[in-house]
């Protein structure tokens, strides 16, 4: 079963409007970390934004904040006044305790238009 | 180092040649990640070191990938006898260690094309 499931392969957002980007995850390990990467076409993956699973607040970070409903296992991720810049694809990612790797979504494509 | 380091940023190689591919992780680092993503795809994981030792080589999608790493620091990834579904982009990540808290940083990856 996939653990992280992005519904959607593509959005398009208008240039200074806010976005959300959807992710849902699996897991029966109560301790784990949900992470959003950034990949733009140059094909570096930049790291947006960490949440962890016993944290009592949303994260945030700059214009990017993680929208964490534990009891529905989402962590979508919410860009504000998106910029060009923003372009890119993105990717959800769960990491569970001990020796598991970096679990990653399909990612999704965010296309901001002028 | 400043960042994960990859060489060669890019290799074309024709099919049966053997490809070594190289990540130098941050200095500090103990775990050291290779993933693969084909054009378009998300990452899919090869394998992952924790020191010198590899805890996890089940994604490593068959007897040709192997991939080793000395002194808890360097690593190399070597596909023998490369297909043309070999194609795709090799990343490499390090990390502090195995908690959840602790994300990855990524290297630029290395594209390999097999010809």
């Amino acid at each position: 079963a996939q653990k992280i499931t992005q519904t959607q392969p593509g959005m398009f957002v208008q240039e200074k409007e806010a976005v959300t980007l959807d992710c849902t995850y699996d897991t029966s390990d109560p301790s784990y970390g949900l992470f959003w990467y950034k990949q733009p076409s140059s094909g570096e993956m930049i790291f947006l934004i960490y949440q962890g699973s016993y944290d009592q607040q949303n994260a945030t970070e700059g214009r990017y904040s993680l929208n964490f409903q534990k009891a529905r296992k989402s962590a979508n991720l919410v860009i504000s006044a998106s910029q060009l810049g923003d372009s890119a694809m993105y990717f959800c990612a769960m990491r569970e305790t001990g020796n598991t790797p970096l679990v990653f979504g399909k990612g999704t494509r965010l296309s901001v238009i002028a | 180092g400043a960042g994960v380091s990859q060489s060669p940023s890019n290799k074309v190689t024709e099919k049966g040649k053997d490809v070594e591919l190289r990540c130098d992780p941050i200095s500090g680092h103990t775990a050291l990640y290779w993933y693969r993503q084909s054009l378009g795809q998300g990452l899919e994981f090869l394998i992952y070191f924790q020191g010198n030792s590899a805890p996890d080589k089940s994604g490593l999608p068959s007897d040709r990938f192997s991939a080793e790493r000395t002194g808890g620091s360097v690593s190399t990834l070597t596909i023998q006898r490369t297909q043309q579904e070999d194609s795709a982009v090799y990343l490499c990540a390090s990390s502090l260690g195995d908690r959840p808290i602790w994300g990855y940083t990524f290297g630029s990856g290395t594209r390999l094309t097999v010809v």
